[in-house]
């Protein structure tokens, strides 16, 4: 696709539950990045991929939390025992390779946990 | 102290007039430089990178300050299309291309 494509939209889970989100990056992207953006916040990085291998998860904010990207394109974030402090808004964003670019995001999984 | 710091506002302009928001950010290894834009709902995009030098692009010039940890942005002839959060984004460098946010600047035109 064009650009970057992430689903659900919208999200709504009980808590103690488990949920997927997923991202489909620009094609030929190599770098697929995940962040996290609370209300009145900005994003914050959790994980990001170069290739199929988790580069650098140190935003993941504790192990309930998972990302996978198989085949070096589409990527799932897995939230196990989902809480209420979860619910946000996931984005996930690509670029062509890791370096110093602004990279374009998706427009994000609003998850909302009750 | 947060890594990167910002006005949230809101600031109110009435049309056609000039604003400038500030940013400041606390790692002075940090390599790159954006501002970013946020409409309500909406994921936020590119506006256009910061250069040390300064760099334009129509309406909005960007500012960097290496020896001030400062970056700066500023809306010439403000349009109701530019009402939006504007986040200020530094790359902190060592690989990964992992970018750090600011909580944004809200700026509503007004009529």
């Amino acid at each position: 696709g064009a650009g970057v494509s992430q689903t659900p939209s919208n999200k709504v889970t009980e808590k103690g539950k488990y949920v997927e989100l997923r991202c489909d990056p620009i094609s030929g992207h190599t770098a697929l990045y995940w962040y996290r953006q609370s209300l009145g916040q900005g994003p914050e990085f959790l994980i990001y991929f170069q290739g199929t291998g988790a580069a650098d998860d140190s935003g993941l904010p504790n192990d309930r939390f998972f990302a996978v990207r198989p085949e070096g394109s589409v990527s799932t974030l897995k939230i196990q025992r989902t809480e209420r402090g979860d619910s946000a808004v996931y984005l996930c964003a690509s670029s062509p390779d890791s370096s110093n670019y602004g990279y374009t995001f998706g427009s994000g999984t609003r998850l909302t946990v009750v | 102290r947060k890594e990167v710091e910002q006005d949230p506002g809101p600031f109110n302009v009435p049309e056609g007039a000039t604003v400038a928001f500030n940013c400041t950010y606390s790692n002075s290894a940090s390599q790159s430089f954006f501002w970013y834009r946020q409409d309500c709902r909406k994921e936020p995009k590119l506006l256009m990178s910061v250069y040390s030098s300064g760099n334009e692009d129509g309406r909005f010039t960007a500012q960097l300050n290496r020896a001030s940890q400062y970056i700066s942005l500023l809306i010439r002839d403000s349009k109701l299309s530019d009402s939006a959060t504007y986040l200020c984004v530094v790359n902190r460098g060592g690989g990964g291309n992992k970018l750090t946010f600011g909580t944004g600047t809200q700026l509503k035109v007004e009529l």
